[in-house]
């Protein structure tokens, strides 16, 4: 079993909905997990944290973890085409170790 | 500021050559990684290193090594090309106290 599980998609959203995304981990002792955004041909960039059970919201952002089920949610409302990109999860493992998942690719259509 | 530095950014390889890909931060940060990325397999940890001094396998370091020589490098080399190496590699660094990563752009390398 993989340490951090995606669903590679392509999930396709209408413009202007709520795009859903998730990720499920196997590390109970992980602490601290995290959303990047990559576009085609671009390196990663961080686009979320979270550390506390919940939600925490940044703008059309929000990301919801749920340590007991061992999930780690991204929610973007209002999307816009410029969303449309690959979404990595990740998580902080152990001793400096950072673990990425698959990615999942969402497309925004007009 | 330029961050994360790789060179090259491209590369072509022989089957059976070697060759060094450098990373270098100027943000002063303890730990340095090296993933590599291939097409739906989003990034897989090869080495990483938690401080200068320290070097640890990650989930795929088969056919790489890798050197700390300072705070500021960390250096990833291919003693004998394969084309399973083919794929995107990218270094990253992260302070001590975050948990926070800074990508490279990247480095596009192909083993024929």
């Amino acid at each position: 079993q993989k340490e951090v599980e995606q669903n590679s998609g392509p999930l396709s959203v209408p413009e202007g909905a709520i795009a859903s995304l998730n990720c499920t981990y196997s590390d109970r002792v992980s602490q601290s997990f995290f959303w990047y955004r990559q576009y085609s041909g671009k390196s990663p960039e961080l686009i979320m944290s979270i550390y506390s059970n919940g939600d925490k919201e940044d703008g059309r952002f929000t990301a919801q973890l749920n340590k007991a089920s061992q999930y780690v949610s991204l929610l973007i409302r209002d999307s816009q085409p410029s969303d449309s990109a690959t979404y990595l999860c990740a998580l902080y493992s152990s001793a400096s170790k950072i673990i990425f998942g698959s990615g999942t690719r969402l497309s925004i259509r007009p | 500021n330029a961050g994360v530095t790789q060179t090259p950014k491209f590369q072509v390889l022989k089957t059976g050559q070697s060759m060094t890909l450098q990373c270098a931060q100027d943000m002063n940060h303890n730990s340095m990684y090296w993933y590599r990325q291939d097409p739906g397999m989003g990034l897989r940890l090869i080495y990483y290193s938690a401080s200068e001094g320290t070097t640890d396998k990650g989930e795929v370091p088969n056919g790489y090594n890798v050197s700390r020589l300072n705070k500021r490098e960390f250096s990833l080399r291919l003693e004998s090309a394969a084309p399973s190496q083919t794929s995107v590699y990218f270094c990253a660094s992260r302070p001590g106290q975050k948990n926070i990563q800074y990508f490279g752009a990247g480095t596009r390398l192909s083993v024929l």
